[in-house]
């Protein structure tokens, strides 16, 4: 079974609106953590926002928010107010395990992304 | 601050040629990942490094991939034989410490002939 699922291959937004990209993922591991990532045309990862298992409250970053709902075991990225340089791949990411303290593997495993274009 | 450094930025080889990638972490980053990300997909990890040593390198396909990282800074990512399916997107990541965010380079584009 996929660990990370992102169900919207491609998404289309005008400028200036709000957009929810969906990321559902599985884990039996009572800690983890959630990450987005964006990569333009260019190829670069770049973090976005992160969202730890025990947060109490949703992440937030900027114009980017993380809507967490750990009984559907759902992390979808909101940003606000798109501008045409958000459009790039986006990818939904998770780590498992209690990592804060010490060694361990911590490789992230991702989702297959969404590609967002938003439109002038 | 510099971040990750990866060379070279693209790659052409015919399958059963060897190639090798280079990747030099954030300063101070003890952590050193390496990710296929194949074409339509996620990035996939390949191996973690800490400091010098090998945490995890379970997705490494072992029989042509190799990797090391001597001295606990930068590393090294080899194929000996490249196949077609080696076409991909190689990126280095580095973080603090595991539990921290990971910085990713710009990436190795690689494709097999």
């Amino acid at each position: 079974a996929q660990k990370i699922t992102q169900t919207q291959p491609g998404m289309f937004v005008q400028e200036k609106e709000a957009v929810t990209l969906d990321c559902t993922y599985d884990t039996s591991d009572p800690s983890y953590g959630l990450f987005w990532y964006k990569q333009p045309s260019s190829g670069e990862m770049i973090f976005l926002i992160y969202q730890g298992s025990y947060d109490q409250q949703n992440a937030t970053e900027g114009r980017y928010s993380l809507n967490f709902q750990k009984a559907r075991k759902s992390a979808n990225l909101v940003i606000s107010a798109s501008q045409l340089g958000d459009s790039a791949m986006y990818f939904c990411a998770m780590r498992e395990g209690g990592l804060r303290s010490g060694g361990g593997a911590d490789g992230l495993t991702f989702g297959k992304g969404t590609h967002l274009i938003i439109q002038p | 601050e510099a971040g990750v450094a990866q060379s070279p930025r693209y790659k052409i080889i015919e399958k059963r040629q060897s190639v090798a990638f280079w990747c030099n972490p954030i300063s101070g980053h003890a952590t050193l990942y390496w990710y296929q990300q194949i074409l339509g997909q996620g990035p996939k990890l390949l191996i973690q490094f800490q400091n010098n040593g090998v945490v995890d390198d379970s997705q490494l396909p072992k029989d042509r991939f190799s990797a090391e990282r001597l001295k606990g800074v930068d590393s090294t990512l080899k194929i000996q034989p490249a196949k077609l399916e080696d076409s991909a997107v190689y990126l280095c990541a580095s973080s603090l410490s595991p539990g921290h965010e990971q910085y990713f380079g710009p990436g190795t584009r690689l494709t097999v002939t």
